[in-house]
Parts: structure tokens; C-alpha cells; sequence
């Protein structure tokens, strides 16, 4: 078991430019999520999906940031155009039903 | 929707003293309560969970008790150790594969 695996680990870009974070969930887990942490606000649900679904986008920030999962395996972040307060640890984490929610290693992410 | 509170923020015990850490939350319909620590720099990681229907569970020095008609529930850590310190979070959900709510977090210093 790999667990799930997230990149890059660190991102440093020119704020405007796009982002794209990246997930793959633990093989069998059928529930994605995406959350950001910073020490202001903690750690944020984004956004999550179910059978490549997504079931809850109400943490969302803004249009800027959209969220995609085309196959059980994979999952994408993006930021068009990102900003400087987007700077933070994004997490994405799986689990499967019954099971608790297992964490990437996180994507630290730094809009200059 | 779910909301959980967390306290202290910060907690600094003696090495070899108890650590207890108290949230609470608002949704009786929540079922599932994760302890989660986070080290500095690393991903949060599951270190206990109680469902509803057990007021107290205890794994070596860390136990759990819940208390449903008070919404309260709390980590206790007994004879804690210097690698004990990092950031704790609990949280509250329905169902285990469904978005799980997070506390502030605590921070938690153990001093020699």
C-alpha cells in the first residue's frame, strides 16, 4: 500500500500563473477529498468526491479554483489565476467506506 | 451544518504529566469522532476514533471518552513523552466516507 500520493511535495510560482495540484488515492478508496491548511485558518475542506463525483464543493474559495477527478485514480487542484494569499499546505485524502480518511503528504504551495 | 470547537490551542505539560484535550460539537446526528496528530512538517495522521455507541476507548497512553448528551468529547494522553508534541485535531462526522469536520487544532509542547 502506497498511500496517497500527492505532487509536487513543494510549488513555487509567480502569482497569475496557473496551478495545478495533483492526487492519487489509496487503490480501492472511493472517497476523495482536497483540503488547505494555514495557521490562520487551520485545516479547510475544499472540496470532496464519491465515486469520482463531486459530492461537496461549498469550501471551495472561489472561481479560481476548480477541481476535477476523470478516474478513480487520479485527481487534479487547479488555481487560474493564482494569488499570494493562496499560498498554503494543500492535502488530499481517500478513504473507503468504513474506513478513516488516510492523508497525502501534502503540496506546499507558495504564490510569490 | 457540523461545527466543532476545540481547546486549549496550545497546551504545554511536563514530560511524564497528562495531556487532555476537550471539543465539542453541534450536530447530535454525528456518529464517527478521529483524533488526528499532526508533526511539523508532516501529513495528519489517525491516531484513535470512537464511534457513538462506546463512551470511552483506550490504545496504550492515549484514550478517548465521549460524552453524546453533552456534544462533548475529549483525548486523554497519559505519561506523555517528548514525541507526544505536535498538533492534535479532532472532528465529527455522520459517516466515516463522508466530509468529517476538524477542530482549530492543538499544539501540544511537551517540556523535559
Amino acid at each position: 500500500d502506497a498511500g496517497v500520493i500527492q505532487s509536487p511535495r513543494h510549488e513555487v510560482t509567480e502569482m497569475g500563473q496557473e496551478v495545478t495540484l495533483r492526487c492519487k488515492p489509496i487503490s480501492g478508496h472511493n472517497s476523495l477529498f482536497w483540503y488547505r491548511q494555514t495557521m490562520m485558518r487551520g485545516l479547510e475542506l475544499l472540496i470532496y468526491f464519491n465515486n469520482n463525483v463531486p459530492i461537496d464543493d461549498s469550501g471551495m474559495p472561489e472561481d479560481r479554483f476548480s477541481a476535477k477527478m476523470p478516474n478513480a485514480s487520479f485527481s487534479t487542484l487547479k488555481i487560474q489565476p493564482s494569488e499570494p494569499r493562496d499560498s498554503a499546505v494543500y492535502f488530499c485524502a481517500s478513504t473507503y467506506r468504513g474506513q478513516p480518511q488516510h492523508f497525502g503528504d501534502g503540496t506546499r504551495l507558495s504564490i510569490l | 451544518g457540523e461545527n466543532v470547537e476545540q481547546h486549549p490551542s496550545t497546551l504545554s505539560v511536563q514530560e511524564g504529566d497528562s495531556a487532555v484535550i476537550k471539543c465539542t460539537y453541534s450536530d447530535s446526528a454525528s456518529n464517527y469522532f478521529p483524533w488526528y496528530k499532526q508533526e511539523l512538517g508532516k501529513r495528519p495522521q489517525l491516531i484513535i476514533d470512537i464511534r457513538s455507541n462506546v463512551g470511552e476507548k483506550k490504545d496504550q497512553r492515549i484514550a478517548v471518552t465521549l460524552n453524546k448528551t453533552a456534544k462533548h468529547f475529549s483525548l486523554h494522553i497519559t505519561e506523555t513523552q517528548p514525541e507526544d508534541s505536535a498538533v492534535y485535531f479532532c472532528a465529527a462526522t455522520v459517516n466515516r466516507d463522508d466530509k468529517i469536520i476538524f477542530g482549530k487544532g492543538t499544539r501540544l509542547h511537551i517540556l523535559p
